[in-house]
C-alpha cells in the first residue's frame, strides 16, 4: 500500500473563492486521480493527474473549474475553483504503482461552501 | 447510466454470522473488481480484488464472488463483527488503454453489525 496525506483535512469557504486540495503521497507513484463523493452519492472520477503534462479529464469536469497539477511523482494538488454551495463535497485522493492494479486513496477533504 | 449498482442501501446483520454484500454491472468491459470499506471522515480502504480470469478469491474473513454471465460480484464477511460496520463500495475497472485505473463506484451499502 501507500501512505497519502492530504490537506487541508476540511475547510470551509465561502462562494467565489477558490480552493487548492494538496495531495502527498510517501513514495513515488505512477498514476494519481481526484475523485468526488458528493453528500449521499458515490465516489466520481475527476481526472487524471499526469506528471509533466496536462491532466486528463472525465466528461463534466473541465479545467478551469478543477485545475490540477502534477510537478512529479508523489505530489499532486486539485483546485476548486469559483466555489458554489453545488461544489460542497468530499475530495479525494487515490494512487496507482506501476504494476499493480488496486488504487489506494488519501483520508479525503471535506469541503463546505456556503 | 449507472454502469456498477449496489441496490441495497443498507445491511443490518448479527454478529458472527455472515454479511453478504451485492453489486451488479453492466459493462462488459470491465474486468477488474474492487471492494472498498469506508469509514465517517476517512478515505476508502481496500479490502479485497478479483480479476475476471477468476471466480472467487479469499482473504481471511473476506470472500469475493464473479459471476460474470450474471455480471455480478459479491463480498462474503465470515464472521461479521462489530468493527465491520461501515459504508461498502463495490468498484470496477476496464484494464489497459485510456481507461487503465479508472475505477467506476457503486453507490454504497452501509453495513451494520449487532454486537
Amino acid at each position: 500500500s501507500a501512505v497519502i496525506s492530504q490537506k487541508p483535512s476540511r475547510d470551509i469557504c465561502q462562494r467565489g473563492t477558490s480552493l487548492t486540495i494538496q495531495c502527498q503521497v510517501d513514495s513515488q507513484v505512477t498514476m494519481m486521480f481526484w475523485y468526488r463523493q458528493q453528500p449521499g452519492q458515490s465516489l466520481t472520477l475527476i481526472a487524471t493527474a499526469n506528471q509533466g503534462s496536462e491532466a486528463t479529464y472525465e466528461s463534466g469536469f473541465v479545467i478551469d473549474k478543477f485545475p490540477i497539477s502534477r510537478p512529479n511523482l508523489t505530489f499532486s494538488t486539485l483546485t476548486v475553483s469559483n466555489m458554489s454551495p453545488e461544489d460542497s463535497s468530499i475530495y479525494l485522493c487515490s494512487v496507482l504503482r506501476g504494476g499493480t492494479d488496486t488504487q489506494y486513496f488519501g483520508p479525503g477533504t471535506r469541503l463546505t461552501v456556503l | 447510466d449507472q454502469q456498477v449498482k449496489q441496490n441495497s442501501p443498507s445491511l443490518s446483520v448479527q454478529e458472527g454470522r455472515i454479511s453478504i454484500l451485492n453489486c451488479d454491472y453492466t459493462n462488459s468491459m470491465f474486468d477488474y473488481f474492487l471492494w472498498y470499506k469506508k469509514y465517517p471522515a476517512e478515505g476508502p480502504t481496500f479490502l479485497i480484488s478479483i480479476s475476471s480470469i477468476k471466480d472467487k478469491n479469499e482473504d481471511g474473513r473476506f470472500t469475493v464472488f464473479l459471476n460474470k454471465s450474471a455480471k455480478h460480484l459479491s463480498l462474503h464477511i465470515v464472521p461479521s463483527q462489530p468493527g465491520d460496520s461501515a459504508v461498502y463500495f463495490c468498484a470496477a475497472s476496464v484494464g489497459g488503454g485510456t481507461s487503465y485505473g479508472k475505477l467506476t463506484f457503486g453507490q454504497g451499502t452501509i453495513l451494520t453489525v449487532h454486537p
